[in-house]
Parts: structure tokens; C-alpha cells; sequence
């Protein structure tokens, strides 16, 4: 049972635009909400994370919104330069993480 | 600081041998993760500790897989019988502490392939 769906599997978009990825989750116990980037060879590094009982974060060019009544989270890219290409997963925490699929956004120059 | 180490960093083996995988968390972590990652997917948890014993293992896929964490710090990830299937990434994680808003920190991985 997928309880992370994440979408799109990929994305491409032109340096200066925004990149939007969402997420849906279906466990209420999940209490904590990150979003996490993936370079090839890499372990994935925490970008940005969210708690149920906030609607929105912001840091820098990335933004958390999140809507807990639909169980869903989305992440926008500001700005989206060619360094910000790689995959990204969106997650969500019991104890453990359970990770979306993955997205696999290309920011082309 | 020094981050979260998995040692090897590749390990090819035949089908039906063992092997073991090490994880060195970041020094004063209490929670150690292990997930696997296959080609093109997300991490998907197996394993997790809180000090020295496995907090829940439920993520193991089967008896072939265990872990241990003898004293409270370096993981090992042990594999019987390996199958092609046990072929992916393994993810290792830690954390200050399992509970609350405490945020993994992920090591490089064990790119394990079967043969």
C-alpha cells in the first residue's frame, strides 16, 4: 500500500520558472512533513520540512504548502536555476519515513 | 563535522552468499535508520533503532535480512542467502532522537548488486 503518492515522476522546466511537485498522504499519524533532494550517487539531503498544524513555509526560493484537511502537501521551486535539477521525494514521519516516488525535475538553461 | 558513513561503498556478490553492510552515524545520535532504495524509487524503510535495540523491523522484507547495533553506535545490516532481488541501495540515516521533529541526516549508501 503506496501511502505517499507523489506526482509527476518527472518535470521540465526553464531556468527562471517554478517547479511544483504535490503529495498525498493517507495516514493521519504522520506528524511531520519533509521534502528531501537527491543527487545521482548522493543519500538524499532534507530541503525543507513542514508540521501538520502550519499551512505554509517558506525558506528562500522554496515553499511547503500544505493542506491538511485534503492530506496533501505540495512543493514549489521559485526561481528554478539548473543546479536545482536532481530528483525529489516527498516524505512523511510516524517514527520512520515513508517516501513518495520521487519526481525528477530537469531545469533547463 | 563529519556525516553519516556506510561502508562498502559497492559491494558485488554472488547469489547465495552473505553479506554485511556498516553504518557509522553521526557521533551523539540516538536513532539509526536503514532503508532501501531500488532503481528509480523511493527509499522504503526496513529497519530502525532507538539506542541499541530495534525499535521496529517490521520493514524487513524477510528472515534473510537482520540488523544489529550492539553498542548503541555503528549499524550492521546483514543479508543471508542473497537473492537478484536484493540488488538496490542501502540507505542508512540517523537522528538526534526517534521522536519529534528531529531530522534524519542520510549517509552515501551500499549500492549492493547480485549476481
Amino acid at each position: 500500500q503506496q501511502q505517499v503518492k507523489q506526482s509527476p515522476q518527472s518535470l521540465i522546466v526553464q531556468k527562471g520558472g517554478i517547479s511544483i511537485i504535490n503529495c498525498a498522504y493517507e495516514n493521519t499519524a504522520f506528524d511531520y512533513f519533509p521534502w528531501y533532494q537527491q543527487f545521482p550517487g548522493k543519500g538524499p539531503a532534507l530541503l525543507i520540512a513542514i508540521r501538520p498544524d502550519v499551512s505554509e513555509k517558506k525558506e528562500g526560493r522554496f515553499t511547503i504548502s500544505f493542506n491538511k484537511s485534503a492530506k496533501q502537501f505540495s512543493l514549489h521551486i521559485m526561481d528554478s536555476q539548473p543546479g536545482d535539477s536532481a530528483t525529489y521525494f516527498c516524505a512523511a514521519k510516524q517514527r520512520a519515513l515513508t517516501f513518495g516516488s520521487g519526481t525528477r525535475l530537469q531545469v533547463q538553461p | 563535522g563529519a556525516g553519516v558513513s556506510q561502508t562498502p561503498s559497492n559491494k558485488v556478490t554472488e547469489k547465495g552468499k552473505y553479506v554485511e553492510l556498516r553504518c557509522d552515524p553521526i557521533s551523539g545520535h540516538t536513532a539509526l535508520y536503514w532503508y532501501r532504495q531500488s532503481l528509480g524509487q523511493g527509499p522504503e524503510f526496513l529497519i530502525y533503532f532507538q539506542g541499541t535495540g530495534a525499535a521496529d523491523d517490521s520493514g524487513l522484507p524477510n528472515d534473510r535480512f537482520f540488523a544489529v547495533r550492539p553498542e548503541g553506535s555503528v549499524s550492521t545490516l546483514k543479508i543471508q542467502r542473497t537473492e537478484r532481488g536484493d540488488s538496490a541501495v542501502y540507505l542508512c540515516a540517523s537522528s538526534l532522537r526517534l521522536a519529534g521533529y528531529n531530522e534524519q541526516f542520510f549517509g552515501p549508501g551500499t549500492r549492493l548488486t547480485v549476481l
